[in-house]
């Protein structure tokens, strides 16, 4: 089963921030959050990873509530190429087991 | 690099036929999954390899469906016979357990069973 909650579709305006929410009440401490996006017909695609501290890469920031149960992905300037779904995902870093669940759809409007 | 190389990229077959689908990890990477995508059910986990061996095959939906691993460039999943229900598009994808590695996806195989 997904451990994680989101939303079934956003809208952003192109050359805006895209925060996408995730929620995950029930991470246990070994857990880190992944963040994976499928573009259609293509395989999904990692962007970035965390365990409680923020983190930022070339392609978004992932910002982790203290607590821990909750997390928001940042595209800090959403062009139309990022349509796509997004996946949150926790999961034991060690076993590399990935479990998807339905993901955010995020469009991304000229 | 590459990247992870599957093969075919389309699939048309028969009911009853036997089909098989072909992966190639990236190079150095030791641990290998397979993955099934369809409309209804999303992105399933059917197995995963460490360094060759099947360590977890608890998503493979039937017996009907086979995976193997004889090196450590190659792996194959087999369904025979196949059904219209497998039809799916099967993803197949690699890293480098033990290190910070994410999984890296190939572009997948979209089988059509008739």
């Amino acid at each position: 089963d997904a451990k994680t909650t989101q939303p079934t579709s956003m809208d952003c305006a192109e050359g805006r921030a895209a925060n996408l929410p995730c929620n995950h009440s029930t991470i246990s401490g070994n857990e880190y959050v992944y963040w994976y996006r499928q573009i259609h017909s293509q395989g999904p695609q990692y962007i970035i990873h965390g365990l409680k501290n923020n983190e930022t890469n070339e392609m978004a920031s992932l910002i982790i509530t203290e607590d821990r149960k909750s997390s928001t992905l940042i595209l800090p300037h959403a062009t139309l190429r990022d349509t796509a779904v997004y996946y949150c995902i926790v999961m034991v870093r060690a076993t590399n087991k990935l479990i998807f669940g339905t993901g955010t759809l995020l469009a991304v409007q000229p | 690099d590459a990247g992870v190389i599957q093969s075919p990229r389309h699939e048309v077959t028969e009911m009853g036929q036997e089909v098989t689908l072909r992966c190639k990890p990236i190079s150095g990477h030791n641990s290998l999954f397979w993955y099934r995508q369809t409309m209804m059910r999303g992105l399933e986990l059917l197995i995963y390899f460490n360094n060759n061996v099947p360590i977890d095959d608890s998503g493979m939906p039937e017996d009907r469906f086979s995976a193997k691993m004889p090196n450590a460039s190659f792996s194959t999943l087999k369904i025979q016979p196949s059904e219209p229900r497998d039809s799916a598009v099967y993803f197949c994808a690699s890293t480098q357990q033990g290190m910070d590695s994410p999984l890296h996806f190939g572009n997948g195989t979209r089988l059509t069973v008739t």
